[in-house]
């Protein structure tokens, strides 16, 4: 069975600092992971997904598969960051597994 | 593209009655999955729908949860007799195809509270 743990449920930051959502996961076969945000009062968006390897609003998240690892991190933290952020695997059925959630506050 | 739409945003019911929760995809998508969030956790999820199919429903609870997702009209997630316990956020969410790990796209939600 798949599972997904976000082990901070808050992550409070002064804006400027470096930021690392943590992000660990158990599955047997290849995953597919994804992190998805959601900005207060609005729909859960995704973030980004570690096969595009992309950097969306300075985030950046790579995958260690021998510490089965998946962290997000941003060099210098916004205040417009502030949201939930929930890591998420896919299995080959095409159903997301979420991990708890981190609350992110950056602080001025 | 309007999104995924979801509706109501809020429901409130008592205990014993009826909830129905109705989504519709994004144009162009057939692929529909209900997730449940309770308060304090992470989204759950519940079923993975195609047009008049139900391809996953896995998590499902065996009792008093239906989903359906018809030929014409939104994916529909029915809850039966409602409890408290059912209180929560449910999200749906659709993606163009299932080849391999299309990526989900989530309406706002629908907020349920049982009184």
């Amino acid at each position: 069975a798949q599972r997904v743990t976000q082990p901070e449920k808050l992550l409070s930051v002064f804006k400027g600092a470096p930021v690392e959502l943590k992000c660990n996961y158990s599955y047997s076969g290849s995953p597919e992971l994804f992190w998805y945000v959601q900005y207060s009062r609005q729909r859960l968006q995704l973030l980004l997904r570690h096969i595009s390897r992309e950097s969306i609003k300075g985030f950046t998240a790579d995958l260690n598969k021998g510490e089965t690892s998946f962290h997000l991190k941003k060099p210098f933290a916004q205040e417009e960051d502030s949201a939930m952020y929930y890591c998420a695997l896919n299995n080959a059925g095409n159903m997301l597994t979420f991990g708890g959630g981190t609350r992110l506050m950056v602080k001025p | 593209n309007a999104g995924v739409m979801q509706n109501p945003r809020h429901l409130v019911r008592r205990r014993g009655q009826e909830a129905r929760l109705r989504c519709s995809p994004m144009k162009g998508h057939s692929h529909v999955y209900w997730y449940r969030q309770l308060p304090e956790e992470g989204l759950k999820f519940m079923v993975y729908l195609q047009k008049e199919n139900i391809i996953d429903e896995s998590g499902m609870p065996k009792e008093r949860f239906s989903a359906e997702f018809p030929k014409e009209g939104p994916s529909i997630l029915r809850i039966q007799q409602v409890v408290r316990g059912d209180s929560a956020a449910y999200f749906c969410a659709s993606s163009p195809t299932s080849a391999g790990r299309e990526t989900q796209y989530f309406g706002p939600g629908t907020r349920l509270l049982v009184l």
